[in-house]
């Protein structure tokens, strides 16, 4: 079966631009979460969505993120304007059921100059 | 809110040896704790995972022990290989119906490193 599958891998761009990161979570599952790795902070959830819609998003940062799914097979997690503080890794992970084990994509690595 | 400590930050064994991994959660309440493995550049693997009513589980060379009154849980791996090294994390979480949500809340991590 395939994975969580993200892209871009790696997306470089300068401070101000919008940024899309996309996620095809794994096919049946109904959650979907995203999360944020930094040296500073380690990995903490941004959103999750139970089928499709949007459940928890206390950990989106500001007004400059924002998250959709608009069906059940992808996802989008939007910067914009974006700022060199937002670099980071990005993962989507996705599970069965909210109870059921989490399973992550390789990630997508943002860096804003 | 949920806070989770995990020791020590950086473990280097012997191949052949065991190594233990510690966490400590906050709030009483959480009842699910998975434990991942991360490899460069890959994202989080979900390698064990214990719910609150169990003591003890054990996948082979893995085993991971929780103690509700202490709030904390480990992780064992023994006959550590090279092919062990990589970084761990453990997370907690509390299910809806005991008033939180799916989110894990993740440790930061033991950088493990297993010398041939």
């Amino acid at each position: 079966d395939a994975g969580v599958i993200q892209s871009p891998r790696h997306e470089v761009t300068e401070m101000g631009q919008e940024v899309t990161l996309r996620c095809k979570p794994i096919s049946g599952h109904d959650y979907l979460f995203w999360y944020r790795q930094t040296m500073m902070r380690g990995l903490e959830l941004l959103i999750y969505f139970n089928n499709n819609v949007p459940i928890d998003d206390s950990g989106m940062p500001e007004d400059r993120f924002s998250a959709k799914m608009p069906n059940a097979s992808f996802s989008t997690l939007k910067i914009q304007p974006s700022e060199p503080r937002d670099s980071a890794v990005y993962f989507c992970a996705s599970s069965r059921q909210g109870s059921q084990p989490q399973h992550f994509g390789d990630g997508t690595r943002l860096s804003i100059l | 809110g949920e806070n989770v400590e995990q020791h020590p930050s950086t473990l280097s064994v012997q191949e052949g040896d065991s190594a233990v991994i510690k966490c400590t959660y906050s709030d009483s309440a959480s009842n699910y704790f998975p434990w991942y493995k991360q490899e460069l550049g890959k994202g989080p693997q979900l390698i064990i995972d214990i719910r609150s009513n169990v003591g003890e589980k054990k996948d082979q060379r893995i085993a991971v022990t929780l103690n509700k009154t202490a709030k904390h849980f480990s992780l064992h791996i023994t006959e550590t290989q090279p092919e062990d090294s990589a970084v761990y994390f453990c997370a907690a979480s509390i299910s809806p119906e005991s008033g939180g949500s799916y989110k894990l809340i993740f440790g930061s991590g033991t950088r493990l490193l297993v010398r041939p």
